[in-house]
């Protein structure tokens, strides 16, 4: 069975630091891995995702995501963080092992608040 | 906005009674997604259509059923609802099984 752990339920981060929002997952095939966000009272919204290929994957609103193999992992990173990315940041995963099945599994989601 | 449309944003109702949620997917997409959103259980899938057809099935309880129209359209019905049914319901499509799905702004269900 597929699963994604996000090991942080919070990370808080300056205005114009670096972010980092941890992800690794557990897959018996070749994984797909994709970032979502949710800002309050709104649906999820589609920020990156990893097929094959580049290890480092780049996304919408300047969020870039970074593939590991070895570690199982798929951080979720930005260079410089605006307040405006405050929000709920999911990781999710979906099994390219054939069963025919396409259904994504989320992780629990890390809050992210930056701080003016 | 994602193009996924879902009605209605909000429902509140007593525990025994059923409604329906309904979900318009993006133009063209064929696949359509149901999720719950609780504070306990994260985001689960319920369960998958493509074209009309039920391609796969989550944490779906038997209380719970979809069906999608010819249209794409689908509805999610919730029958015999109990508190703990209380959450956010997403609908998600996408182009082909297995692209990234689009989510619609979620149905909030309150049971009282």
């Amino acid at each position: 069975a597929q699963s994604v752990a996000q090991p942080e339920d919070q990370v808080n981060v300056a205005e114009g630091n670096p972010l980092t929002v941890k992800c690794t997952y557990s897959v018996s095939g070749n994984p797909y891995l994709f970032w979502y966000v949710q800002y309050p009272n709104r649906g999820l919204q589609f920020l990156l995702k990893y097929i094959t290929g580049d290890n480092l994957v780049k996304g919408s609103y300047g969020f870039e995501a970074e593939f590991n193999k070895s570690q199982t992992s798929f951080h979720l990173k930005k260079p410089s963080a605006l307040v405006s990315d405050s929000a709920l940041y999911f990781c999710a995963v979906r099994d390219d092992s054939g069963a025919g099945s396409y259904q994504l599994t989320f992780g629990k989601g890390t809050k992210l608040s930056v701080i003016p | 906005d994602s193009g996924v449309t879902q009605t209605p944003k909000h429902l509140i109702t007593a525990t025994g009674q059923r409604v329906t949620l309904r979900c318009s997917p993006r133009s063209g997409d064929l696949s359509v997604y149901w999720y719950q959103q609780s504070l306990d259980q994260g985001l689960q899938f319920l369960i998958q259509y493509y074209n009309g057809e039920e391609r796969a099935k989550g944490n779906i309880l038997e209380r719970f059923s979809a069906q999608q129209f010819p249209d794409l359209h689908s509805e999610l019905n919730l029958s015999s609802l109990e508190l703990g049914d209380s959450a956010l319901y997403f609908c998600a499509s996408s182009a082909r099984m297995g692209n990234e799905q689009f989510f619609g702004p979620g149905t909030r269900l309150t049971v009282l």
